[in-house]
Parts: C-alpha cells; sequence; structure tokens
C-alpha cells in the first residue's frame, strides 16, 4: 500500500525557513515525478512545485509565488522528497501535501500524504 | 498560466437528484497528439487530502462509485453526480495537468438540501 507521510510543519517567524519532509513507501519513489500542493486555512487547493524523476532529469518547476524562495529536493535512497522554504511571509501559512501521480496519469495526483501544517507569524 | 474557473461556487441539491459542476479553462488542455484532456476533478472532506476521482477528463479513478462520471473536452468540463448521496457532501476541485504550473479551480462547495 502506497504511504506519503509529510513531517517538519510548525510555526515561525516571517523571514525565517523551514524544511518539510515527505517519506514514501509502498512504491518506487525512484520512479515518480512528486509534487507539493498547499491550501491556505480555509482556501483553495495550490500546486507549489514538482521534480521529475531522476531518469528523467530530475528537473524542478516551480509556481511563481514561491520561485526564488521555495526549492525542491529528493534523496532516492532514503525515499524522501523535501521542501526547503527560506524568506517565509505571512501569505505561506498553509497545509502542505506531498502528492503523486503514480498510475501514469502524468500530473492527476492519486496519492497524498495527510498535509504538514506552516504557520508563519510573529 | 491556465486560469481554471468552476462554477457555481456552491451548490445544494437533494438526496437522490443529480448535481452539476462546472469548469472552463482559459485554454485548450487538450492535447493534440494523444487525443486526451489533462483535466482531473479531486473531491475533498474537512480535514483530509483531496482524494482522486476522475482523470483524463472522463476515467473515474478504481474504486469511485459510478455515480460519479466526467465529460468535456477542449476548455469546458462538467463533473456529475448522477444520485447524490450524504456522503458526497465536500468540496470538489478540477485541476490542469496540461502544463506546469498545474493550477486549480477555486473548488465548489456542496451541499445537501
Amino acid at each position: 500500500e502506497v504511504h506519503l507521510v509529510e513531517s517538519g510543519g510548525g510555526l515561525v517567524k516571517p523571514g525565517g525557513s523551514l524544511r518539510l519532509s515527505c517519506a514514501g513507501s509502498g512504491f518506487t519513489f525512484s520512479n515518480a515525478w512528486m509534487s507539493w500542493v498547499r491550501q491556505a486555512p480555509g482556501k483553495g487547493l495550490e500546486w507549489v512545485g514538482r521534480i521529475k524523476s531522476i531518469r528523467d532529469g530530475g528537473t524542478t518547476d516551480y509556481a511563481a509565488p514561491v520561485k526564488g524562495r521555495f526549492s525542491i529536493s529528493r534523496d532516492d535512497s532514503r525515499n524522501t522528497l523535501f521542501l526547503q522554504m527560506d524568506s517565509l511571509k505571512s501569505d505561506d501559512t498553509a497545509v502542505f501535501y506531498c502528492a503523486a501521480a503514480l498510475g501514469g496519469m502524468s500530473g492527476a495526483f492519486d496519492h497524498w500524504g495527510q498535509g504538514s501544517l506552516v504557520t508563519v507569524s510573529s | 498560466d491556465i486560469v481554471m474557473t468552476q462554477s457555481p461556487d456552491s451548490l445544494a441539491v437533494s438526496l437522490g437528484e443529480r448535481a452539476t459542476i462546472n469548469c472552463k479553462s482559459s485554454q485548450s488542455v487538450l492535447y493534440s497528439s494523444n487525443d486526451k484532456n489533462y483535466l482531473t476533478w479531486y473531491q475533498q472532506k474537512p480535514g483530509q487530502p483531496p482524494k482522486l476521482l476522475i482523470y483524463w477528463a472522463s476515467t473515474r479513478e478504481s474504486g469511485v462509485p459510478d455515480r460519479f462520471s466526467g465529460s468535456g473536452s477542449g476548455t469546458d468540463f462538467t463533473l456529475t453526480i448522477s444520485s447524490l448521496q450524504a456522503e458526497d457532501v465536500a468540496v470538489y476541485y478540477c485541476q490542469q495537468y496540461y502544463s506546469t504550473p498545474y493550477t486549480f479551480g477555486q473548488g465548489t462547495k456542496l451541499e445537501i438540501k
């Protein structure tokens, strides 16, 4: 069974940094293109960014609001996805989900973690 | 970026009745080389992550009840619940995966009338 488990969320001051992790199991993590999606309190879903598998180049794409501040990486030896968040703003307060499209449907996410709450506040 | 617009923002339907949610993209999400629409639908209940219902605009995910169906092509899409059940109360989102940045509709809140 596929599992995605996020960790690393918490309270951080504006301008601070935080790194989220997402541990994957039950699938071949190294083959998966992984994304982060966030949801501000009471709001809709927002795609944050994606990292391709290493065999497909390992490249990353980001949404405009986070480009230059957030960085996605992966450690396939540990089946873990990371989201490094720097220069955090209050607008970044959200539940962050890691998500994967494992059924060959490109960016249609058939597996999600339970989410990790990031609160940016002084 | 492709903008996704859902209508209505909220919807109240009686149990057993049909619910219809619309989604419009600012540009076509139909990839001509494979004739697939890169459009998906999710259901999200409070305190839970989204759940994939439909992909390629009309393919139902395994385990999803057949009362859920997706239709449309190009820029206009519809999610239909043929006979609303109590457990279908949720927020529904469409999302395009034709190009990055992937983008979601604003969501439609479905309630029981």
